[in-house]
């Protein structure tokens, strides 16, 4: 069964802090995985799609990463802005357009 | 930009009510979706379309319908609501390019079933 677990639930920061946030999937045979920021009260942003083992994007002060079994969401020096739940999602060759998405992690960043 | 807009941001009725959520997407995109997300729960999809008429049922598409009539416009609707169905209900859309299937959403309707 394709899955999507993310660590850690919660993360709480100090500004200027850097971190990362963790994706792990399972999937028969992966299409993408996305990365989407979600503030309070409103529908999710997309931010980044990875096809591959070895990709990367990058926008701002996230950087995304892809290995064949996780992904990595960094932080670098993040901002009170920053501050927000984080969903990942995957898509399956299989799936038809679905996408199953993780439950998310609340970023907290203290000025 | 992709524009995903819903009919409503906040939305109070009563149970057994018929209630209808509608979704439009400026885009041209394919497809579109209905997910539900609670607490704890995350999100989860209802149902989706890929085509003018065309659905296919989600995860959880008990007690809930949909319409496709025109490409822009998803609608969803709820034949009899429940208070176990006050929620947050997102629409989303995306285009089918190559491998490109990001979805896009819009800023959600927040059910409220009384």
């Amino acid at each position: 069964e394709d899955q999507v677990t993310q660590s850690p639930e919660a993360l709480r920061l100090q500004e200027g802090e850097s971190s990362s946030l963790n994706c792990s999937y399972t999937v028969s045979g992966l299409r993408g995985l996305f990365w989407y920021r979600q503030d309070p009260g409103k529908g999710p942003e997309f931010l980044f799609t990875l096809y591959s083992a070895g990709e990367e994007k990058e926008k701002e002060r996230l950087k995304a990463t892809l290995t064949k079994k996780e992904s990595f969401l960094h932080i670098t020096a993040p901002k009170p802005e920053d501050s927000a739940t984080y969903l990942c999602a995957v898509q399956a060759y299989s799936s038809a357009s679905k996408i199953i998405f993780g439950s998310g992690t609340r970023l907290s960043i203290r000025p | 930009d992709v524009k995903v807009t819903q009919s409503s941001r906040y939305l109070v009725k009563r149970t057994g009510e018929k209630v209808f959520l509608e979704c439009v997407q400026d885009m041209d995109h394919e497809n579109m979706f209905w997910y539900r997300q609670d607490p704890g729960l995350g999100l989860r999809l209802i149902y989706f379309s890929y085509d003018v008429k065309m659905k296919e049922k989600g995860d959880i598409p008990e007690g809930y319908s949909v319409s496709r009539e025109k490409k822009e416009r998803f609608s969803l609707i709820l034949e009899s609501a429940s208070t176990n169905q006050t929620s947050m209900y997102l629409c989303a859309s995306s285009l089918i390019q190559g491998i490109r299937n990001e979805q896009y959403f819009g800023p959600g309707t927040r059910l409220t079933v009384t």
